[in-house]
């Protein structure tokens, strides 16, 4: 069990720009979560997959948010035409079945100039 | 729709005294309940969780919580804490499994602080 892997941790970018964050569940974990946290809140739910199937989503994710997990396993995460508002840490958690607890990455910490 | 809601933004402490972070859930269904630890820079951890049976559960480093159904709290607890201890505490629920995503809904947070 070596955690759940996201990559970069930091990433700075220029407002406009686009940006693609991964992540990597732990092994045999075929559920997938997506949450953004911003500055002094609890983190806020953005996506679920089951495998490769994307089967909820949050109204935060806008139209320039997309995420996929093409074969079931590694997800990411893309922000087309980054905003101030997107600055945040963006944390991905997998979970190996509905009666055990979501498993947390580090995060990815976004900062828009 | 679920919500959570934590009483304190922050806690200071002295070094070995008891602590309580209160957290109070809205939920129209049967929930899970979590408390997450977070340190600087860092993803959350699983400090504790209820699902079902004996209403309190207790973590391996001393703290516990008390799931209270009747006050729809979930209240954590530490007799004595350590400097290690400070970090950013947070409360979440999510449904049971019946369908859906089950999906953790936060409360925004309590930052405990241990003074020496």
């Amino acid at each position: 069990d070596t955690g759940v892997s996201q990559d970069p941790r930091h990433k700075i970018t220029k407002r406009g720009q686009n940006v693609t964050f991964r992540c990597d569940p732990i092994s045999e974990h075929n559920r997938l979560y997506w949450y953004r946290q911003t500055l002094g809140q609890g983190p806020e739910f953005l996506t679920y997959f089951q495998n490769e199937a994307q089967l909820e989503k949050s109204r935060l994710l806008s139209d320039r948010f997309s995420a996929e997990r093409p074969k079931g396993s590694f997800s990411t995460l893309e922000i087309q035409r980054t905003e101030q508002g997107d600055s945040a840490m963006y944390l991905c958690a997998s979970r190996k079945n509905s009666n055990q607890p979501q498993h947390f990455g580090d995060g990815t910490r976004l900062s828009i100039l | 729709a679920q919500s959570v809601t934590q009483l304190d933004s922050q806690v200071p402490v002295f070094e070995e005294a008891p602590v309580e972070l209160r957290c109070n859930y809205s939920s129209s269904v049967s929930v899970y309940l979590f408390w997450y630890v977070q340190y600087p820079n860092q993803g959350l951890q699983l400090l504790l969780k209820y699902l079902s049976g004996s209403t309190l559960v207790e973590s391996i480093n001393g703290f516990e919580a008390e799931f209270n159904k009747s006050q729809t709290s979930f209240h954590l607890r530490k007799p004595s804490v350590h400097i290690s201890d400070t970090a950013e505490y947070f409360c979440a629920v999510s449904d049971r499994p019946i369908q859906g995503a089950q999906k953790l809904v936060f409360g925004q947070g309590t930052r405990l602080t241990i003074n020496p």
